[in-house]
């Protein structure tokens, strides 16, 4: 699986659009990009998942580059509720593992 | 719906005491299941998986355990418990292989205190 990489924290506005970058510039072809994110003492939560093309839920967006190295997590209005680790995951389509690194902590301010 | 069931909350134990944590999923066959560590202020750590009864694959070595007697338990045992075992422990679950689009589903963890 990729190796991804992401800023260790970030500061968000309540009501403000977060955007959370990550890199993975070795991704391959069949690799997903996943986004979780972990609450405080609680387990990580999926948020979303995408291939090549953009992705939109309840929860979040996510631009993908047209190159695949780097994606974009987008929360388009932060609440206190977001406060969270988010982490970015390439996983291969076949594989059964899911790896997580540091994630980036994201803390939204009123 | 599919559950996922990990217990206890929390535990204290002393060390070199014995360890037993169980997790079971409802709603599902033949998933893959997973243990997770995270040591205090730090990321997830991936511990164990499995793809089938019997079937463990360990990723750190450790004191640590795995075993999966049933389709949809998944225990994480320890014979003498160390200091450095206290963290938080996630059990999770996905679909069965391949995992293609597919997300991952946690328990609550249990958080280990190694006294």
């Amino acid at each position: 699986d990729a190796k991804t990489t992401q800023p260790t924290s970030m500061d968000c506005a309540e009501g403000r659009a977060a955007n959370l970058p990550c890199n993975h510039s070795t991704i391959s072809g069949n690799e997903y990009v996943y986004w979780y994110r972990q609450i405080h003492s609680q387990g990580p939560q999926y948020i979303i998942h995408g291939l090549k093309n953009n992705e939109t839920n309840e929860m979040a967006s996510l631009i993908i580059t047209e190159d695949r190295k780097s994606s974009t997590l987008i929360l388009p209005h932060a609440t206190l509720r977001d406060t969270a680790v988010y982490y970015c995951i390439a996983i291969h389509n076949a594989g059964n593992m899911l790896t997580f690194g540091g994630g980036t902590r994201l803390m939204v301010k009123p | 719906s599919q559950t996922i069931h990990q217990w206890p909350a929390t535990l204290v134990q002393p060390v070199g005491s014995p360890l037993s944590l169980e997790c079971t999923v409802e709603g599902t066959s033949n998933p893959n299941l997973y243990w997770y560590r995270q040591a205090a202020g730090r990321g997830l750590q991936l511990l164990f998986y499995s793809v089938g009864i019997g079937q463990i694959s360990s990723e750190v070595p450790q004191n640590l355990s795995a075993s999966r007697p049933q389709d949809r338990q998944f225990i994480l045992s320890s014979k003498k418990l160390l200091l450095s075992d206290s963290g938080f422990y996630l059990c999770a679950w996905s679909r069965g292989t391949p995992i293609r689009g597919t997300e991952a589903f946690f328990g609550q963890g249990t958080r280990l205190t190694v006294v």
